[in-house]
């Protein structure tokens, strides 16, 4: 199975950077993604981690660390649509996706 | 393109009532996941199937949840009898073939009285 960390809640200010970590023990693993779903949406995919290494996609960039079991999510130059909540789920051998609880984000003015 | 879609939106009915919610994936996609999140438990994986063969489902909390996936565009999730426990938001989602992320439908909001 799998078991996967990440905090409950963070608060930032526009303009600003924030780190959303996530840590993960599995019994497979085959990648691990992030998405973020704002309040009563459906989840949408933002990145994916499969190699050890940063993952630059614009705003967005995500970080792999197999060995440690650690993944971060950055976002850079926040904009009050950032807030939402971020999801880190790990892929097992079998292609199932298992969700961390989730973050919720909060961009303030 | 089209994305997931799921219907209904939103639905309300009495416990003890059959329950069918409803999801045609993207075109293509060979696997469809059905999820259920709730703000106790997360989003949990109930089953998924590939090339409409159900995988694995473990997920699905008891027998009186059902899944089929009669064709490569269809696929619907039963609930019968409905509990209030039941009520969350229901998701369905697809993915093609290799290292494909999935992507999410809107959801079935139901609530169960």
């Amino acid at each position: 199975g799998q078991n996967i960390d990440q905090p409950t809640e963070m608060t930032a200010t526009e303009g600003a950077i924030v780190q959303i970590n996530c840590t993960y023990q599995t019994s497979g693993f085959n990648g691990l993604f992030w998405y973020q779903q704002h309040a009563g949406e459906a989840p949408t995919f933002l990145s994916y981690n499969v190699l050890d290494g940063l993952e630059e996609k614009g705003r967005f960039s995500s970080f792999l660390s197999r060995s440690k079991g650690y993944s971060y999510l950055l976002l850079k130059e926040l904009q009050m649509k950032d807030s939402a909540s971020y999801l880190c789920a790990v892929r097992d051998g079998d292609y199932k996706l298992s969700f961390g609880a989730g973050t919720t984000v909060t961009v303030r003015a | 393109d089209a994305g997931v879609i799921q219907s209904p939106r939103h639905e309300v009915t009495e416990m003890g009532q059959e329950v069918t919610l409803r999801c045609k994936p993207i075109s293509g996609h060979d696997y469809l996941f059905w999820y259920r999140q709730t703000m106790m438990r997360g989003l949990e994986l109930l089953i998924y199937f590939n090339n409409n063969v159900p995988i694995d489902d473990s997920g699905m909390p008891e027998d009186r949840f059902s899944a089929k996936m009669p064709n490569a565009s269809f696929s619907t999730l039963k609930i019968q009898p409905s509990e209030p426990r039941d009520s969350a938001v229901y998701f369905c989602a697809s993915r093609g073939p290799g290292e494909q992320p999935q992507h999410f439908g809107d959801g079935t909001r139901l609530s169960i009285l």
